[in-house]
């Protein structure tokens, strides 16, 4: 079993849809990011939590440190936010490292 | 103010060869980490330098090294490739290591690496 897990692997709505994608993780951790990676590969972080619930522009991403659980949310979804999606997590004492789920690949048609 | 760079984008490589791969993080952001991604999959952590010292490394063989210099630019480097090696290696750089406070990665484009 992955340490990250992702859900959904796919997901395709239509235009101005509100999406959810969530990420549970079975290790401890001291930070959760959350990915947008686009075709060509580049990859942007979009947020970066460690408790709480944070907000940009229509993305909101919340995290439950007891639950291990976190959760990427896109209001009035656009064609323009189809990409994939990835959580990641950082784990480990001293020498640390960031262990990624497998992505949500969201595809928003007009 | 430039982003991450990678160096070279594109690269084709035969089995049993050697490759280099550069990166140069954001100015002032001292920590690099590398990543490998095989298409349709997410991303495997490689490696953290952070002044020039390793601070984490991931599940990979010994044929992959790396090094980070003065200037904080990194070469990833991997020894006598095999089919499998073929993947996107990503690198991020981000102001401190993983180890403090938690702050923002950032991503360069990417070398896709093709070994045939």
């Amino acid at each position: 079993k992955n340490e990250v897990e992702q859900s959904p692997q796919n997901l395709t709505a239509q235009e101005g849809e509100f999406i959810t994608i969530n990420c549970s993780y079975s290790v401890g951790i001291s930070a959760l990011h959350w990915l947008q990676q686009h075709p060509g590969g580049g990859i942007v972080s979009l947020f970066m939590l460690s408790s709480g619930k944070k907000k940009h522009g229509r993305l909101i991403a919340t995290i439950n440190i007891q639950e291990k659980h976190s959760s990427l949310h896109i209001t009035a979804s656009h064609p323009r936010d189809s990409a994939v999606y990835i959580c990641a997590v950082t784990v480990g004492q001293g020498a640390q490292k960031l262990v990624f789920g497998q992505g949500t690949r969201l595809t928003i048609n007009p | 103010d430039a982003g991450v760079t990678q160096s070279p984008t594109h690269l084709i490589k035969t089995r049993g060869q050697q490759v280099t791969l550069r990166c140069s993080p954001i100015s002032g952001h001292k920590s690099v980490s590398w990543y490998q991604q095989v298409l349709g999959q997410g991303p495997q952590f490689i490696f953290q330098y952070y002044e020039k010292e390793e601070r984490g490394r991931g599940n990979f063989p010994d044929r992959f090294s790396a090094r980070q210099f003065p200037n904080y630019s990194s070469e990833l480097n991997v020894n006598a490739l095999l089919l499998g090696d073929s993947a996107l290696y990503l690198c991020a750089s981000r102001d401190r290591p993983f180890s403090w406070l938690p702050s923002p990665l950032h991503f360069g484009n990417g070398t896709r690496l093709t070994v045939t």
